[in-house]
């Protein structure tokens, strides 16, 4: 139980295109999900909450407009990646919470990543 | 505000021999603490938790930790390290941002864990 996918796993696209990546909890229901930035060799940094039916709750120094977040459905989230620069080239890491473990448990299952590359 | 420190960026160690990763945290309450395990290019898998109860968490994969709140610490622990443990090793602290109210894991930066056969 509690698993958690990503899709696409890797792409590659042009400097200037959005990108669109999904992330789903395909056993459970997740009011919240989470986007998580990681550059090689370096920790993961929460991007931003994703709250399902209401706006994300975007970290200081990420852009909002820049990375779009939509949670439209209780395992569904997506973020896009507008007009993509070479510099947003990096591992794209989702997360949900299990809203049936209760809101005080803090687990997060984790999505298996994408690798965005922006020529 | 919370932070996770991981003191060894990257360690070394013997197929066949004990393993301890060393995590130290800070917060003001008691933390909800976690152990993550993140294979190149993948994303994480969860070790082992703790949240309440017993200081001694046993894991998957034959993995403990302990919580030590004197210390301030969560250090994971493997009695026989396998070459398959050859990974990144993420510690993490779930609570309650003071900035924004909301629930948030904060990672450590990680440690490298080589086995050498």
């Amino acid at each position: 139980g509690a698993v958690v996918s990503q899709h696409p796993s890797w792409v590659i696209c042009k400097s200037g295109t959005s990108v669109k990546i999904e992330c789903r909890s395909l056993d459970f229901q997740a009011t919240t999900m989470f986007w998580y930035r990681q550059f090689p060799k370096q920790s993961l940094m929460l991007m931003a909450t994703s709250n399902e039916g209401s706006k994300a709750t975007y970290e200081q120094g990420v852009e909002k407009d820049k990375f779009l977040i939509n949670h439209a459905s209780l395992t569904l989230s997506t973020l896009t990646v507008t007009s993509a620069h070479p510099e947003d080239s990096s591992f794209y890491i989702c997360s949900a919470r299990d809203q049936g473990q209760g809101a005080a448990y803090n687990e997060q299952f984790f999505g298996p990543g994408t690798r965005l590359t922006v020529l | 505000a919370q932070s996770v420190t991981q003191p060894d960026i990257h360690i070394t160690v013997s197929e066949g021999t004990s393993l301890e990763l060393r995590c130290n945290y800070s917060y003001g309450a008691t933390p909800y603490l976690f152990w993550y395990v993140q294979s190149p290019g993948q994303g994480l898998q969860l070790l082992l938790k703790y949240f309440s109860g017993d200081t001694l968490v046993q894991g998957i994969k034959g993995f403990e930790a302990e919580f030590k709140r004197s210390q301030s610490s969560f250090n994971l622990r493997k009695p026989s390290v396998h070459w398959s443990d050859a990974a990144e090793y993420f510690c993490a602290v779930g609570a309650v941002l003071m900035d924004t109210g909301r629930r948030a894991l904060t990672f450590g930066s990680g440690t490298r864990l080589q086995v050498q056969p």
